[in-house]
């Protein structure tokens, strides 16, 4: 069965700590990882694409790691801000079909307090 | 930003009543989606379009009914609301069926039904 699992469930960090967040995957045959950022009354926003062939992403002070090989996905926050608080999504795309399909984690809340 | 809206942003309403969520994209994008989500749960695909006159139902069992007359515009349709749809709707549009492009959501709709 399909499925993406991300942990931590939530997160509370002090302003201006780094932190790591967590996604596995089953997914296969795989085409894409993507993390998504959710603020609180908004609609997700993509921060970073991984594809198969890429290790290291970098967008500012978020960092995604992919592992193909165990199915592991990790996004880095460096430096945290308060506009960091948020709903992080790992989102994964198959390629077993014409039209491909999404397959969504629970997210991790992340709380940065001052 | 993207370019993708969606009202009602609240809407608290009796069971029993019709509702139509708006969901409206001025990108030209084919792909458009509609999600169901609650907190702490992953985005459930209710019905998805990949053009005019093209809809299908998508993985969640639902009552709802979508349209697609127009490429800009994917009004989602609940003929009697009752307290289980209670939840937040959000709408995505996309250029690519394979998801290398990201989807673009909306701020979504908090629908209350008491």
């Amino acid at each position: 069965k399909n499925q993406v699992e991300q942990s931590p469930q939530s997160l509370i960090i002090l302003e201006g700590k780094n932190c790591t967040l967590q996604c596995n995957y089953t997914v296969s045959p795989f085409s894409n990882l993507r993390w998504y950022k959710q603020d609180t009354g908004r609609g997700p926003v993509s921060l970073t694409i991984m594809t198969f062939s890429e290790n290291t992403k970098s967008n500012g002070r978020y960092t995604a790691t992919l592992d193909a090989d165990t199915k592991q996905s990790s996004l880095h926050i460096t430096a945290s801000q308060l506009s960091d608080s948020a709903s992080y999504i790992c989102v994964v795309s198959d390629r077993g079909s014409t039209l491909g399909r999404l397959y969504f984690g629970r997210g991790t809340q992340l709380t940065v307090w001052p | 930003e993207a370019d993708i809206y969606q009202t009602p942003r609240y809407l608290v309403i009796g069971t029993g009543k019709k509702i139509t969520l708006e969901c409206s994209q001025t990108m030209g994008h084919d792909k458009m989606y509609w999600y169901q989500q609650d907190p702490g749960m992953e985005l459930h695909l209710i019905h998805y379009s990949y053009g005019v006159n093209s809809t299908e139902k998508g993985d969640l069992s639902s009552e709802s009914t979508v349209s697609r007359i127009r490429t800009e515009h994917f009004p989602l349709t609940l003929e009697s609301a009752r307290p289980s749809h209670t939840s937040q709707y959000l709408c995505a549009s996309t250029t690519d069926s394979h998801y290398n492009s990201p989807l673009h959501f909306g701020n979504g709709t908090r629908l209350t039904v008491t």
